[in-house]
């Protein structure tokens, strides 16, 4: 089973902040790396695929990169709306898993 | 735009089978993968495995002694059952399609509580 470890696992952050979550993976999983945000009481939504593609809809401030092992989700400018829980997520191999999360608190 | 609605008891014994169905609308069940996740409160995702349209399912290997997941395209639904459940099985059980590679559409998830 291939690991998530994301860091930090919560944030305190302010509007229009810069603010970067990594997320580390156990064995190299090429560009197989997705982001999802949880608001509170939501399921959570895709933000971005294959470690850089951005989801249709998603505000252009969120944005993603890395390869093999390490990953970073970026979000330029910070709003208000975006705190929320995100989460990693790798599909190289079964079983799907996902990081353990990051919080942020705006 | 596919809707995803999870339906079942939200309480459920020790050693019982835990029993959920998910109603698909808006678009055919008949692609992409139907899955089951799960997140006890307070912690984070856990996959719980899918099925394609086609009938074939993947599980966790952390469940699979325990897990089933079948699809009834006449009916756009496909239905999760985990047997023997513990507390630890407590959780917000949510459907999900998976088109990959993400998990791209999600019910609103249900709370399952095991419990006498």
């Amino acid at each position: 089973e291939i690991v998530l470890t994301q860091s930090p696992d919560f944030q305190s952050v302010t509007p229009k902040e810069k603010v970067t979550i990594t997320c580390r993976a156990s064995q190299s999983i090429g560009s197989n790396l997705h982001w999802y945000q949880q608001k509170p009481d939501q399921s959570p939504k895709v933000l971005i695929k294959f470690a850089s593609q951005s989801f249709s809809g998603v505000p252009s401030r969120f944005s993603g990169s890395g390869s093999g092992t390490d990953f970073t989700l970026t979000i330029n400018s910070l709003e208000p709306e975006d705190a929320a829980t995100y989460y990693c997520h790798q599909s190289t191999s079964l079983p799907h898993t996902f990081g353990q999360g990051t919080k942020l608190e705006i | 735009q596919v809707q995803l609605q999870e339906s079942g008891p939200g309480l459920v014994k020790p050693l019982e089978t835990l029993s959920l169905t998910c109603t698909v609308s808006g678009d055919s069940i008949s692609d992409y993968y139907w899955s089951w996740l799960r997140q006890p409160p307070g912690k984070g995702l856990e996959w719980i495995g899918y099925i394609y349209y086609s009938g074939s399912t993947h599980y966790n290997p952390s469940l699979q002694s325990r897990v089933t997941i079948s699809i009834d395209t006449s009916k756009s639904q496909f239905s999760l059952k985990l047997s023997s459940v513990t507390a630890a099985d407590t959780a917000l059980y949510y459907c999900a399609r998976y088109k990959p590679p993400a998990f791209e559409n999600w019910g609103q998830g249900t709370m399952v509580t095991v419990s006498s």
